[in-house]
Formats: C-alpha cells, sequence, structure tokens
C-alpha cells in the first residue's frame, strides 16, 4: 500500500530564510505526488503536482519541488518565505490507473518568525 | 459559490447522539471525497464517490460511519451513535473528473465535529 511520510512535525523559520520540507513516500511504480498547503481555518489547497517529465516541479506562491525516485522522495523548497507563508503543508501521493484515492502525509506546521 | 461549500462549519454533540454531515461540491465535478482530520494524524481517507460507480468504502472506520450521495451532487456523511474519538475536522472534496491527470482535490473548509 502507498504510504508518504514527512519527517518533520514542525518547524520555525525566519522570514527572509529558505525553506525545505520533506516528504518521502512508498509506492512501487512510479507516482502522483502532491503538495498541498491548509492556513489556519481554512481547506487545503493544491500548491504543486508532479505526474512524469521534469523532475522539478514549480508552483503557486514561488514553492518548487524535487522528485528523487533513487530517494523516494519530493521535498517542497522555497528560495525566501514571507511571513504569509505560515501553515500546515501537506504531502500526498496518488497511484496511477483506477485508484484515485489520494494518501496524505501527517503535515508539517511551518512558523515563521519575522 | 463556487467552490466546495460544508456545512455544518462546527457541530457539538453528545457522545450517543447520531450526526450529519452535508458536503456541496463544485458544480460538474463527479468525483467527492470524505477525509477525516485528526489532531497530529494528518488526513485520513474515509470515503470516494465516482458518478454511479460503486463507491470505495474503504477508509470507513466503523459501521457507525456511512455516507450516501444523491444525484451526483450533494453527498451526506452520517455518524451514529458518535463516540468522543470521533471529534475531528471533517473535510470534503471534489474533483473535475476520474481518471483525469490533472489528480487535484479541491477542498471545503471542513466541519468541526466535537463529541462531548
Amino acid at each position: 500500500a502507498q504510504s508518504v511520510t514527512q519527517p518533520d512535525i514542525h518547524i520555525t523559520v525566519s522570514e527572509g530564510a529558505s525553506l525545505e520540507l520533506r516528504c518521502n513516500y512508498s509506492y512501487g511504480a512510479t507516482p502522483y505526488l502532491f503538495w498541498y498547503v491548509q492556513s489556519p481555518g481554512q481547506g487545503l489547497q493544491l500548491l504543486l503536482k508532479y505526474f512524469s517529465g521534469d523532475t522539478l516541479v514549480q508552483g503557486i506562491k514561488g514553492f518548487e519541488a524535487e522528485f528523487k525516485r533513487s530517494q523516494s522522495s519530493f521535498n517542497l523548497r522555497k528560495p525566501s518565505v514571507h511571513w504569509s507563508d505560515a501553515a500546515e503543508y501537506f504531502c500526498a501521493v496518488r497511484s496511477g490507473g483506477s485508484n484515485y484515492k489520494l494518501t496524505f502525509g501527517k503535515g508539517t506546521l511551518l512558523t515563521v518568525n519575522p | 459559490g463556487a467552490g466546495v461549500s460544508q456545512s455544518p462549519s462546527n457541530k457539538v454533540t453528545e457522545k450517543g447522539k447520531d450526526v450529519e454531515l452535508r458536503c456541496d461540491p463544485i458544480s460538474g465535478h463527479t468525483a467527492l471525497y470524505w477525509y477525516r482530520q485528526s489532531l497530529g494524524q494528518g488526513l485520513e481517507f474515509l470515503i470516494y464517490f465516482q458518478g454511479n460507480s460503486a463507491p470505495d468504502k474503504s477508509g470507513l472506520p466503523s459501521d457507525r460511519f456511512s455516507a450516501e450521495r444523491t444525484g451526483g451532487s450533494v453527498s451526506t456523511l452520517t455518524i451514529q451513535r458518535t463516540q468522543q474519538e470521533d471529534s475531528a475536522v471533517y473535510l470534503c472534496a471534489s474533483s473535475p473528473r476520474a481518471g483525469g491527470r490533472t489528480g487535484e482535490l479541491f477542498f471545503g473548509e471542513g466541519s468541526r465535529l466535537t463529541v462531548l
């Protein structure tokens, strides 16, 4: 069965610093990978996704993620964090074919210090 | 509205009572999902509907949980004889079509359930 691990429960960074949120997945074939963000009191919003092709994908709000098959990872990055990026971030995986269920990690809470 | 609408936004109930949570997906979206978000547990898949196909109920935690989707649109998640461990935020999501390669789910803001 597919699974997602986000090793960091809570990360604190200073505004303007770079950010990397880790995500490792478990799935036999090439997965479909996603990052979602949840701001306080809000629903989840898609930041970016990887299906195939270029392993470095760009998303909204200046985020990017890199798919590394050898490491089973899909880490999210941002070169310079803004205070408005404070939120919870979820990595998710979906298998191909007819299984449309997304499996989510437990999330990483990001705090941004001024 | 243009987004996924869920009601109620907050529900407080007593242990043993039944509750119904409603989801109104984005118009035209054929796929509908329910997830449960508990503190520190991430999002737990509950059930998935796609058009007229039989739903994928593999994530429902017990037979106290059920869901239906009427007319391929609005969905209701019912929890019978609620327990304190049912306290969570219940999230509904829809997507344009199953099999589509966007893979994006559009989430509502959730229904927060508190069982006393």
